[in-house]
Order: structure tokens, then sequence, then C-alpha cells
């Protein structure tokens, strides 16, 4: 039970360009989040999901986007990757949409830097 | 103002000391609420479950004031292993759907 995984660990991109980060997780969770962790900001939401097939916004979704095509993977898009998108990513899942069993497991987390 | 405030700290506490942080909320319909655990650049873990009447796990107590819209997590007997950022999550319901926020987090610092 590898629990959430995240590829790649680490990425350089130049501004423009494209990249997609893969979440996956193992434990037929519905739930599933990116993440983004800046110094001093916290952990700010991009994009959720509910289910196969759903997507949401969160907090901060400009230049992002998501698919989520199958239940156990999640995965974000840059289109055209900007310093300001300089961060560390994380996925997570969670297994119940019960609001008092609401644990969420995190990916180890995908540091990013855009040039 | 950011839904869920934190004091950033950092925390700097001796072995054995008890330290307290509090978490406070906006929005008042928020249902759940939790406690993670991040060390340096790795990702949080579950601490513990904030429940209404309060909750203990061993040298943790977590507490919730609805009244007054706030969280608490108190630590006895520090350790060294306890140093660490303290997380707070709050879990508000839209349109079906629970949406977690987290604060910034609270630096915590043990040292011998």
């Amino acid at each position: 039970n590898a629990g959430v995984t995240q590829t790649p660990k680490f990425r350089v991109l130049k501004t423009g360009q494209s990249m997609t980060l893969l979440c996956a997780q193992d434990m037929n969770h519905e739930y599933m989040y990116w993440y983004r962790q800046d110094p001093g900001m916290g952990l700010r939401l991009i994009h959720y999901s509910v289910g196969e097939g759903t997507t949401a916004k969160g907090e901060v979704p400009d230049g992002y986007n998501v698919s989520r095509l199958k239940k156990q993977n999640f995965l974000l898009g840059l289109e055209s990757a900007a310093p300001s998108q300089t961060s560390v990513y994380f996925c997570a899942s969670s297994y119940s949409r019960d609001r008092d069993s609401y644990e969420q497991y995190f990916g180890p987390g995908t540091r990013l830097t855009v040039t | 103002r950011k839904e869920v405030e934190q004091d950033p700290g950092p925390f700097n506490v001796p072995e054995g000391a008890t330290v307290a942080f509090n978490c406070t909320y906006s929005n008042s319909a928020s249902q759940s609420f939790f406690w993670y655990r991040q060390d340096c650049r790795k990702e949080p873990k579950l601490l513990m479950s904030v429940y209404s009447s309060g909750n203990e796990d061993g040298r943790f107590t977590a507490q919730l004031n609805r009244a007054s819209q706030y969280i608490s997590l108190l630590i006895r007997d520090s350790k060294l292993s306890d140093s660490a950022t303290y997380l707070c999550v709050v879990i508000l319901a839209s349109g079906g759907s629970y949406i977690p926020t987290f604060g910034r987090g609270t630096s915590l610092i043990v040292h011998p």
C-alpha cells in the first residue's frame, strides 16, 4: 500500500514551458486535492475533485488545470509556467465525505522552480 | 482577512515545557476541525481531530470553542521531537462538498 505518490519530486522549468504533475493514490479515496505551499503562506487549495470525472476550483486556481479521468489519479497541469508558480505542490486524498472522518493523506510533494 | 488565522511563532520552549497554540476561524458555519503536524520539507500529517467536547491523546489536548470561533492545541512535557510546524485545518461544507482551509502554521522549536 503506497498511499499517495507524486511524480516528479523535483522539476525546473523555464517561463512559458508546460508540464503535468501526477498524483496517484491506492486507497480508493473519493476526494483528491492539489495544494501549493509557499513560505509564510501555508497550504492553499488550487483545485479539488470529489470523484472520478469531477473537478472544482479552490482558492488559487488561475494558471492551473486539472483532470480526474480515473479515480486513483489526479493530474495538475501548468500550460505556461510563470516564476510566480515556483512552489512546493502537495497532493492529498481523503476517504470519506463524512465530516467527522475527514483525514487527508498527503503525498511527499513536488518542488517546482520556474526560471 | 484570512479565514483561518494562526500565530506563526516561532514558539521557542525548553524540553518539558507546556505550550499552547490557538487558531481562529472566521466562518461560523465551519463544521470540522483538525490539527496537522508538518516537519521541515515534509508533507503534513494528521495529529488529531478536534471535537466539541475536547479530546486528549497522550501529551496533546485539543479544544474547540465555537462561541469564540477558535481551536487550541496544548502540548505538555514538550520533547525535542515535537519541534515542527503545527497547522490547523477547518472544514466548511460548500455545495455538498467539504472544503478544507489551512492556517499558515505555527512553528514550535523545543530546545534542550
